[in-house]
């Protein structure tokens, strides 16, 4: 089973900020298979990222995912009021699917 | 618009069983896996497996074999996850999600509420 470790646990910004936020496998995911969810509390999970980098569908372009192999970023350039919420990333290339434990993004 | 429409939230004993449905609209459902994921209060995710509405073929999670059976219905599309011999840390949230080999899991259901007390 792949273990994703996400750090730091809590990120503590203002809105304009740069979110710099940190998935990390403890094997290499298969074919890039790694996505990033948010999720606003009450909320189910909303697709950001897929495929280590693609936005899926009406996602800000503020929103950008990179990396490869066991090291994967989640970048928010610019923070707007409505970003503030956990973050989760997924790796699928494997099963059991697995996610990481989440990055909490607060209004600092 | 694709979308997973759960059943509303569920009280049970333990020792029982549950059984959640998703309901899918807006896209052939025999076109794509639905697989179950979890999320006890103030905690992470947890997947418990996946469904093929084509063939009925499943795959569990170690940690829930032999505990969970995931079934569907093509002729309403929809999608069910049974859970027995409950306990009380089995208390969350329990979603079903879209599966797509590009995407993963997209859309969500609106997640269901299953808690366990005595």
């Amino acid at each position: 089973e792949i273990v994703l470790t996400q750090s730091p646990g809590t990120l503590s910004l203002s809105p304009g900020d740069r979110a710099t936020l940190s998935c990390r496998a403890s094997q290499s995911v298969s074919s890039s298979y790694l996505a990033w969810y948010q999720q606003k509390p009450g909320q189910a999970p909303r697709l950001l990222i897929y495929g280590v980098s693609s936005r899926a569908t009406d996602i800000p372009d503020r929103f950008s995912g990179s990396g490869s192999g066991t090291d994967f970023t989640l970048t928010i350039s610019r923070l707007e009021p409505e970003d503030f919420a956990v973050y989760y990333c997924q790796q699928y290339g494997s099963s059991p699917l697995t996610f990481g434990g989440g990055t909490k993004v607060e209004i600092k | 618009q694709v979308q997973l429409v759960q059943s509303g939230a569920e009280v049970k004993k333990p020792g029982a069983s549950v059984k959640v449905s998703c309901k899918a609209s807006g896209y052939t459902f025999t076109g794509y896996y639905i697989h179950w994921v979890r999320q006890a209060p103030g905690q992470g995710f947890e997947w418990m497996g996946w469904v093929i509405p084509d063939s009925g073929g499943t795959n569990y999670a170690q940690k829930f074999q032999g505990r969970v059976t995931m079934t569907r219905d093509t002729s309403i599309s929809t999608a069910y996850m049974e859970l027995s011999r409950l306990r009380s840390d089995d208390t969350a949230v329990y979603y079903c999600a879209r599966g797509d080999v590009v995407t993963s899991l997209l859309p969500w259901g609106q997640g269901t509420l299953v808690t366990v007390s005595s």
